[in-house]
């Protein structure tokens, strides 16, 4: 059974910090693997997906990495603004038609001015 | 363009009431999908459809109907709402075509249900 696991649960920085916040999955017969960005009382917005043939994407200030033969991911934040305060979901989608999309249980940022 | 749009945003239920919760996308998305978030959980998905008339279950389907009469709705309904079933509710769709797997999830914000 695919399992997907964020940590940190919760992370606080400074304004202008680097991060990268963590995901691994125990299945790698992944088709691809998504970042989302929930703000509190929202829905998703997805951030970044990363085709399984691929091995990172870049939007902007973000960057994702996917290792699948180890089961991990990683999404890079330059330069941390307070605006990106926010929970990260990372989420793997594992068959065909990406029906049965797994997520991670989140990664709760608190970027300080 | 409204994308995905979710109501009602809060309900309050009583043990044993039913009530279905309403999704609807513009996007002439074939592939929808409901899903529930509990804290510490992530979010585990409930039912699915790839088309009007097509629906399978997820992960969590116990408690849950949906059915799929057009490609615009995908409504949610709970039978007898329990305790266990407090829980934030969020839709989702992803555009078709052969590689939709491959394109984003798309989702509303959410409705807050609470059983009492």
């Amino acid at each position: 059974k695919q399992e997907v696991t964020q940590i940190p649960a919760a992370l606080s920085v400074p304004e202008g910090e680097n991060l990268v916040l963590n995901c691994s999955f125990t299945d790698s017969a992944i088709y691809n693997l998504q970042w989302f960005r929930q703000d509190p009382g929202k829905g998703l917005t997805s951030l970044l997906l990363i085709q399984s043939s691929q091995r990172e994407q870049t939007s902007g200030r973000l960057n994702a990495s996917l290792d699948k033969s180890s089961g991990r991911s990683t999404l890079y934040i330059a330069a941390s603004q307070p605006g990106d305060s926010a929970t990260y979901l990372c989420a793997v989608s594992r068959d065909t038609g990406g029906f049965k999309t797994i997520f991670g249980a989140g990664t709760r940022l608190f970027v300080k001015a | 363009n409204a994308g995905v749009t979710q109501t009602p945003k809060f309900q309050v239920l009583k043990t044993g009431q039913s009530m279905t919760l309403q999704c609807a996308q513009d996007m002439n998305h074939e592939y929808m999908s409901w899903y529930r978030q509990d804290p510490g959980m992530g979010l585990r998905l409930i039912h699915y459809s790839v088309g009007a008339g097509i629906t399978d279950q997820g992960e969590v389907p116990n408690g849950y109907n949906v059915s799929r009469s057009t490609t615009e709705d995908f409504p949610l309904r709970l039978l007898s709402a329990a305790p266990s079933q407090t829980s934030v509710y969020f839709c989702a769709s992803r555009r078709p075509g052969q590689r939709s797997y491959n394109s984003p999830l798309h989702f509303g914000n959410g409705t807050r249900l609470t059983v009492t």
